[in-house]
């Protein structure tokens, strides 16, 4: 069973541009998760999803940011013109769906670190 | 809501020593408790969990018992090798929603 898969791993663009990052969950999972870590940080929560809806996005900034979780396909997060402060690496985890709509262990992929220049 | 404090590191030991790291929570129940590391480079990695009091996770040599008299979550190993100098964090569920809330990380440095 493949783990969370996360593409690209690296990603540089300049301010202005825009950054997608993808996240395929673990077979079985429906709940995915993003988080972002800034250098020499811990990681914070932005946004929980499930198969076509948002379920929590109280971390995500208000600007700029969007994810999707399609029916069909992996997870996207977005970011629309990036600045450097978006530079930070993007974690993207997975669980099964428990009954009670919990979510069970959180699995991480690998992230995808993105540079701003 | 939901809270993690967990000692700052840089950690700094030899090969074969006991390792520490602490931690404590705040939380409104009995969430599940969660240790995760993360290599050099790479994303993170379900270490250990416990999901009830007195529960112990363990792993790899790692333990944490989950303490509701102290509210602790402390990882411990009795012989720490080369191969665990990594950064460590611990979580927990954020109040009643299911994402992660994480303490800031412990580095740890193991030296031969």
């Amino acid at each position: 069973n493949a783990g969370v898969m996360q593409n690209p791993r690296h990603l540089v663009r300049r301010r202005g541009q825009e950054a997608r990052l993808r996240c395929s969950p673990m077979k079985g999972h429906s709940h995915v998760y993003w988080y972002r870590q800034l250098p020499e940080e811990g990681l914070k929560f932005m946004v929980y999803l499930q198969k076509e809806n948002i379920i929590d996005e109280s971390g995500m900034p208000k600007e700029r940011f969007s994810a999707e979780f399609p029916k069909e396909g992996p997870s996207i997060l977005r970011i629309q013109q990036v600045v450097r402060g978006d530079s930070a690496a993007y974690f993207c985890a997975s669980s099964l769906r428990l009954a009670g709509g919990l979510s069970d262990t959180q699995y991480f992929g690998p992230g995808t670190r993105l540079t701003v220049l | 809501g939901n809270s993690v404090t967990q000692m700052e590191g840089p950690v700094t030991l030899s090969e074969e020593a006991f390792l520490t790291i602490n931690c404590t929570y705040t939380a409104t129940g009995y969430p599940s408790l969660f240790w995760y590391v993360q290599y050099p480079g790479e994303g993170l990695q379900l270490l250990l969990k416990a999901t009830k009091a007195d529960d112990k996770g363990s792993n790899k040599g790692f333990e944490a018992t989950y303490r509701k008299e102290t509210t602790s979550f402390h990882l411990e190993k009795g012989s720490v090798q080369v191969s665990d100098s990594a950064v460590y964090f611990c979580a927990l569920p954020h109040n009643a929603g299911n994402m992660l809330t994480f303490g800031g990380g412990t580095r740890l440095m193991v030296k031969p």
